[in-house]
């Protein structure tokens, strides 16, 4: 079974800043997806970014970008020139495989609060 | 497109009652999941549905719950009888073959 490890439960930045929330994950399976899924206090749960286990290149999403390591089984999230918007709690989500009975697996989530 | 419609918003109900929780995916996903979210637990999956039919319910909890599909456009997720500890949002996600979850807003369950 996978697991998704986030172990950082909360974290704050200043507005502006640059921060990073890690994941980690444990499988066995060399072909699958990893998400952040970004949830605000509205509690609706927004696709931040995803990476294909496949692709070497780090996704982006505008200030939204991903360090895969795959070989370490790592996926963290870093967020450039934060906004108060930006607040909201982050989940690291894992998904094997491209069928269509594939489920997704999330980690415990990392609340993120920026500051002015 | 209007996204996954998950009704109702929210529930308050007594212990004891049944609670019928109600989806209508997304046109043209194939797929659908209920999941719980809980403090204690995190987002759990309950269920998930590919072309109608249930392909994993291990994560259903106990047989108070249950869950039907029983067309590509709607699904329900029941409680009969409910209990304090099934307080939750429960969210209803769908998605096409190989592509990332669509989430509804969740339904807040609270019983007391």
């Amino acid at each position: 079974a996978q697991t998704v490890t986030q172990s950082q439960p909360e974290m704050s930045v200043q507005e502006a800043e640059t921060v990073t929330l890690s994941c980690t994950y444990d499988t066995s399976e060399s072909n699958y997806y990893l998400f952040w899924y970004k949830q605000p206090p509205s509690r609706q749960m927004i696709l931040v970014i995803r990476q294909e286990a496949y692709k070497q290149q780090n996704a982006t999403e505008n200030r939204f970008s991903v360090n895969f390591q795959k070989a370490a089984k790592s996926f963290s999230l870093k967020i450039s020139d934060s906004q108060l918007g930006d607040t909201a709690m982050y989940f690291c989500a894992f998904m094997k495989g491209t069928g269509t009975a594939s489920k997704l697996t999330f980690g415990t989530g990392t609340r993120l609060q920026v500051t002015l | 497109d209007a996204g996954v419609i998950q009704s109702p918003r929210h529930e308050v109900t007594e212990m004891g009652q049944e609670v019928t929780l109600r989806c209508k995916p997304i046109s043209g996903h194939n797929s659908l999941f209920w999941y719980r979210q809980t403090m204690m637990r995190g987002l759990e999956l309950l269920i998930y549905f590919n072309n109608n039919v249930p392909i994993d319910d291990s994560g259903m909890p106990e047989d108070r719950f249950s869950a039907k599909m029983p067309n590509a456009s709607f699904s329900t997720l029941k409680i009969q009888p409910s209990e304090p500890r099934d307080s939750a949002v429960y969210f209803c996600a769908s998605r096409p073959a190989g592509s990332p979850l669509h989430f509804g807003n969740g339904t807040r369950l609270t019983v007391t």
